[in-house]
C-alpha cells in the first residue's frame, strides 16, 4: 500500500509568482487536507477537499486554492506568492471526514520565496 | 489565535524515565484531541487520541490524560526510548470533522 506522497520536495519561487504543489492521497482514501507549517509553528490547516468539493477552509485568503481530482490526487495553488509564505506544506489523506478517520500526512514540500 | 498551546519547546530527558508533554486548548467546541509525532524530513504520524468524554487512553508506552474542565492534555511516555526523540504535536478538532488545529510543538530529546 503506498502512503501519501508530494511533489516536488523543494522549490524555491520568487516574490509575485505562482507555485502549484501536488499530493497524492493514500489508496481509497477520498479525502485530502492541506497544512501549511512556517517555521517554528504547528501544521496550520489550510483547506480540505472530499469527493472533489471543498469541505472546509482555514484562515487564508483566496490566493490559496486547490483541486482534488476524481482519483482523489489534489493540487495547492498558490497566486501572488508572499515572503511569508514560505513554509512547508503538507497534504493529508483519510478514508473520510469525521474525527475518528486517522489521517496520514506525506512529507511535504519545503517552498521557499525570495 | 493559537487555539491549541503547547509550552517548553524541547524537553531532554533520560532513557528509561518517564517524558511528559503538556498542552492547552482554548476552544470549547473541541472534543478530540490527538498526538502526533514527527521526525525530520517525514511527516507527522498519528501516536494517540482521546475523546472528551474519556480522562485517560493508554496504548503501551503511551498514555494521555485530559482534563476538561481546565481544557488541559498531556502526554505521558515511559519509559522513554531513544528512538522517541522526535518532534510532538499535540492537535484537537471537534467530532464532525478532522481538520486539525496544532500546537507548535514540542522537541523531545531521549538521552541514552
Amino acid at each position: 500500500e503506498t502512503g501519501v506522497t508530494q511533489s516536488p520536495t523543494h522549490l524555491i519561487k520568487t516574490r509575485g509568482q505562482q507555485v502549484t504543489l501536488r499530493c497524492s492521497s493514500q489508496s481509497g482514501h477520498n479525502t485530502v487536507s492541506w497544512y501549511q507549517q512556517a517555521l517554528g509553528q504547528g501544521p496550520q490547516f489550510i483547506f480540505q477537499y472530499y469527493r472533489e468539493e471543498e469541505n472546509g477552509r482555514g484562515n487564508f485568503p483566496p490566493r490559496f486554492s486547490g483541486l482534488q481530482f476524481p482519483n482523489y490526487s489534489s493540487e495547492l495553488n498558490v497566486n501572488a506568492l508572499e515572503l511569508d509564505d514560505s513554509a512547508l506544506y503538507l497534504c493529508a489523506s483519510s478514508d473520510g471526514q469525521g474525527a475518528l478517520y486517522e489521517q496520514y500526512f506525506g512529507p511535504g514540500t519545503r517552498l521557499t520565496v525570495t | 489565535d493559537q487555539q491549541v498551546k503547547q509550552n517548553s519547546p524541547s524537553l531532554s530527558v533520560q532513557e528509561g524515565r518517564i517524558s511528559i508533554l503538556n498542552c492547552d486548548y482554548t476552544n470549547s467546541m473541541f472534543d478530540y484531541f490527538l498526538w502526533y509525532k514527527k521526525y525530520p524530513a517525514e511527516g507527522p504520524t498519528f501516536l494517540i487520541s482521546i475523546s472528551s468524554i474519556k480522562d485517560k487512553n493508554e496504548d503501551g508506552r503511551f498514555t494521555v490524560f485530559l482534563n476538561k474542565s481546565a481544557k488541559h492534555l498531556s502526554l505521558h511516555i515511559v519509559p522513554s526510548q531513544p528512538g522517541d526523540s522526535a518532534v510532538y504535536f499535540c492537535a484537537a478538532s471537534s467530532y464532525g470533522n478532522n481538520r486539525l488545529a496544532f500546537g507548535k510543538g514540542n522537541q523531545v530529546v531521549v538521552i541514552p
